[in-house]
């Protein structure tokens, strides 16, 4: 089944703890992006990826960083949390430049104390 | 720059009703445009889309049409289920960009 799988689901935190939200895809898509959503704001894109090892910044990198070693997976890292991090993430995949078509993962709700 | 801009949620609309969504956009160029729909407890699925102008975007029963003169995208369904219950998503892509911009979202439901 074609899919996008992150993990964890769920995640409550303190400040300054670092942690790794990942993200994999099995549909060979060059293609993958982080988003976070915020009531009253829609998704806003935080990093992408064309290709591996290619990252890009999106709308609001600050306080994330990203890595691209393997086509599939695309791990979001958030080196000192704080709780305006608390937010809904989603990791997305899609062919080429077909960002249109994004298969999108699940979500991580994540809560920063 | 480029930004969508939806109507006001939440929605709420007894089964068969009529349904509008407002959606309106500011780009610079031509853009492509898309609604999207998440379910409860799950990501973002694409629902239509509609590349040029005039050209009209149709799934399940939902309906868009994107109008250059008015820059708009308005979704529209005839009667609505208690499944279409979600959170709708207007979007646009421009031409040779990477990335989505969205809209912040619309929240329906349907009550039986």
């Amino acid at each position: 089944e074609a899919q996008v799988t992150q993990n964890p689901r769920y995640l409550i935190t303190v400040t300054g703890k670092k942690l790794t939200v990942t993200c994999s895809q099995n549909m060979n898509h060059e293609y993958m992006s982080w988003y976070r959503q915020d009531p009253g704001l829609g998704l806003r894109q935080i990093y992408y990826s064309m290709n591996v090892e290619v990252t890009d910044k999106g709308d609001v990198p600050e306080g994330y960083k990203v890595s691209r070693k393997e086509k599939r997976n695309f791990p979001l890292i958030l080196e000192s949390p704080s709780p305006n991090q608390t937010s809904l993430y989603f990791c997305a995949s899609s062919f080429g430049d077909r960002v249109n078509e994004q298969f999108f993962g699940p979500g991580t709700r994540l809560t920063v104390l | 720059g480029n930004s969508v801009t939806q109507m006001e949620g939440p929605v709420t609309l007894s089964e068969e009703a009529f349904l509008t969504i407002n959606c309106t956009y500011t780009a610079t160029g031509y853009p492509s445009l898309f609604w999207y729909v998440q379910y409860p407890g799950e990501g973002l699925q694409l629902l239509l889309k509609a590349t040029k102008a005039d050209d009209k975007g149709s799934n399940k029963g939902f309906e868009a049409t994107y109008r250059k003169e008015t820059t708009s995208f308005h979704l529209e369904k005839g009667s609505v289920q208690v499944s279409d219950s979600a959170v709708y998503f207007c979007a646009l892509k421009i031409q040779g960009a990477q990335k989505l911009v969205f809209g912040q979202g619309t929240r329906l439901t349907i009550n039986p």
